[in-house]
């Protein structure tokens, strides 16, 4: 089974709108991380924001939140007031805590364009 | 500070030829590790290491070695180069076991077997 779902391959979002990059994750422990990472066409991997699953309230770092729905096992990423640099691709990953310290599971991806 | 450095950017070979892949980090991290990315898919681990002298096998370790004789480098070697090993290679590093560590990527290294 995969233990990171992106459902989404590509986004299009309108300049200076919000936008929404689903992910679902599987996992029976009980203590794990998620994380988002931006990925542009030059290719380096940047982090962009991290949930703790004994976290009680949605991770933000600027721009970026994560609706984090324990119960529906969901990180979802909003991106407010997007912007043309936001064109990339985001990937959602998740450590677990009991299976392999350093072991960081990632989606496929989503493809976003912002549109001018 | 450089973060974590990988060489060479881009590297065409023949099957059946060895290379290493290198990768340095000034952050005085624990944990490093070597992931692969194919198209269309995330990250897969490759090999990992918790500290130097120590490494570990992940998800598709199957024609790679590492090794880890300092804290500062973690050099990933294709022993016999085969056309399945075309793909992107990032390096990364993070300082320690907590959860939430941020694991920092290198930029990549791309990687051609004809």
């Amino acid at each position: 089974a995969q233990k990171i779902t992106q459902t989404q391959p590509g986004m299009f979002v309108q300049e200076k709108e919000a936008v929404t990059l689903d992910c679902t994750y599987d996992t029976s422990d009980p203590s794990y991380g998620l994380f988002w990472y931006k990925q542009p066409s030059s290719g380096e991997m940047i982090f962009l924001i991290y949930q703790g699953s004994y976290d009680q309230q949605n991770a933000t770092e600027g721009r970026y939140s994560l609706n984090f729905q324990k119960a529906r096992k969901s990180a979802n990423l909003v991106i407010s007031a997007s912007q043309l640099g936001d064109s990339a691709m985001y990937f959602c990953a998740m450590r677990e805590a009991q299976t392999g310290a350093n072991n960081l599971f990632f989606g496929t991806g989503t493809r976003l364009t912002v549109i001018p | 500070n450089a973060g974590v450095t990988q060489t060479p950017k881009f590297q065409v070979l023949k099957t059946g030829q060895s290379m290493t892949l290198q990768c340095a980090q000034d952050m005085n991290h624990e944990y490093m590790s070597w992931y692969r990315q194919d198209p269309g898919m995330g990250l897969r681990l490759i090999h990992y290491s918790v500290g130097a002298g120590i490494t570990d096998q992940g998800e598709v370790p199957n024609g790679y070695n590492v090794s880890r004789s300092t804290t500062e480098d973690f050099p990933l070697r294709l022993l016999s180069a085969a056309p399945s090993q075309t793909s992107v290679y990032f390096c990364a590093s993070r300082r320690g076991s907590g959860g939430q560590e941020t694991q920092y990527f290198g930029p990549g290294t791309r990687l051609l077997v004809l």
